[in-house]
């Protein structure tokens, strides 16, 4: 089946400007993951949605990042008023489920990214 | 703070060569590790998962080990082709709650001919 999608593949914005990056998970997979990863950095976590239990804001790095996931499937990440800071590649991530124990051995399955660019 | 530290940064190997990449982890308490090689321009695609029960897991020409004790990990990459040529990371999922994910800076391995 396929696999977890992303759009758009890059993105070029000026400083200031709202964006808007989707991910399309694995058909059933009811943990979603968003990470960061800067260049030469290695993966940051920013947000974890597990079916409908409220997400796990806390990788976000400021007030400025938001994202919601509706009807348990297609997740927005929002970044407002861009900052040269925020480029980099947006990972989406999503697992049959998330959890403890037993569960968090399930492997997460990562989309192509979104490369975004702050001007 | 959970840490994941990888070694080298940086290898170049020639084909048909083997290389070992080296992972160290301070995660606690550990549920899994895992690595993932990311191909320039793709999304990480994992390669083994390990609990900490398990000391060794190999996937074709990858091989991974674990030491759930000294909490080290490393990959062994055996008979090197050019498809090789990517980053390898080294993730650690701890059991608190949210299957959150602690990530290595990765290795970026250039096979040469």
């Amino acid at each position: 089946g396929a696999g977890v999608s992303q759009s758009p593949s890059n993105k070029v914005t000026e400083k200031g400007k709202d964006v808007e990056l989707r991910c399309d998970p694995i058909s059933g997979h009811t943990a979603l993951y968003w990470y960061r990863q800067s260049l030469g950095q290695g993966l940051e976590f920013l947000i974890y949605f597990q079916g409908n239990s409220a997400p796990d804001k806390s990788g976000l790095p400021s007030d400025r990042f938001s994202a919601e996931r509706t009807g348990g499937s297609v997740s927005t990440l929002t970044i407002q008023r861009t900052q040269q800071e925020d480029s980099a590649v947006y990972l989406c991530a999503s697992s049959l489920s998330g959890g403890q124990g037993a569960f968090s051995y399930n492997e997460q399955f990562f989309g192509p990214g979104t490369r975004l660019t702050v001007l | 703070k959970n840490q994941v530290e990888q070694s080298p940064q940086s290898l170049i190997i020639l084909e048909g060569k083997n290389c070992t990449l080296q992972c160290n982890y301070t995660v606690s308490p550990f549920s899994n590790l895992r690595w993932y090689k990311q191909d320039t321009g793709r999304g990480p695609v994992s390669l083994t998962i390990m609990t900490f029960s398990e000391n060794t897991k190999s996937n074709g020409r990858y091989t991974a080990t674990l030491d759930a004790d000294t909490k080290q990990s490393s990959l062994h990459i055996t008979a090197s082709q050019l498809s090789d040529s990517a980053s390898y990371i080294c993730v650690v999922s701890g059991k608190a709650a949210g299957n959150k994910l602690t990530f290595g800076g990765g290795t970026r391995v250039l096979v040469k001919p």
